[in-house]
């Protein structure tokens, strides 16, 4: 079982306001990231780490903005929500180079942006 | 292209075979993967192939590789409905590039 933790699960939340929603790892993975997933399935890199003070947009563009303070720890942290930003967020991390690279993903958070 | 593609969506009824397919990019790819997402949670890696496999099995999965075609599928034997989920086919070109996924459904 992966060990990687996100927070909230859910939100609604209306307009205007500022939400961080939280990753943590236990794996002690230098790569983190995070997906922006559509209704219809598809995932989108919008932000990703390579270690503590590196973080890089991703393919997406996205009006959120990430942190990496702490190996374990990647937040995401939107200043004024809107009802586009209503999606689902996954969190991601991996090895940086051994093994097979596989990705480890959190539950995910689902935001509701009112 | 530069998109890993598969169909969007397939059915079958419980005990057929399902058959999942995926085109992808980069033949330099050392492995590749197959991931799972159920209802309301994260995906979770369901099996991944070696690049110097042609063939990979595990229990009721079989995993198919034509590196020529840049062509890998997923095979369920004896599909369940607890199969019923989004199947992401990925290759590691850049981080990670996922396909779009396929929403498996399988009926009683």
């Amino acid at each position: 079982e992966a060990d990687i933790y996100q927070t909230p699960r859910y939100l609604v939340i209306g307009t205007g306001k500022k939400i961080t929603l939280e990753c943590s790892q236990t794996m002690g993975h230098d790569k983190m990231y995070w997906y922006q997933q559509d209704p219809g399935m598809e995932l989108h890199l919008i932000h990703y780490s390579y270690g503590v003070n590196s973080t890089e947009k991703g393919d997406l563009s996205s009006e959120s903005t990430v942190s990496r303070i702490r190996t374990e720890h990647f937040p995401l942290t939107l200043e004024s929500a809107r009802p586009s930003h209503t999606s689902q967020y996954l969190c991601a991390s991996r090895e940086q180079g051994s093994g097979t690279g596989e990705l480890f993903f959190g539950e995910g958070s689902r935001l509701t942006v009112l | 292209g530069e998109d890993v593609e598969q169909s969007l969506f397939l059915s079958v009824r419980e005990g057929d075979s399902s058959v999942i397919n995926c085109t992808y990019t980069d033949s330099s790819s050392t492995y590749l993967y197959w991931y799972k997402q159920e209802p309301g949670a994260g995906l979770q890696l369901l099996t991944y192939i070696f690049s110097n496999m042609d063939m990979k099995q595990d229990q009721r999965l079989t995993v198919l590789l034509n590196k020529k075609d840049k062509h890998l599928s997923l095979r369920i034997a004896d599909t369940q409905t607890g199969d019923s989920a989004i199947y992401f086919c990925a290759e590691p070109a850049g981080d990670m590039r996922f396909g779009a996924g396929t929403r498996l459904t399988v009926k009683p």
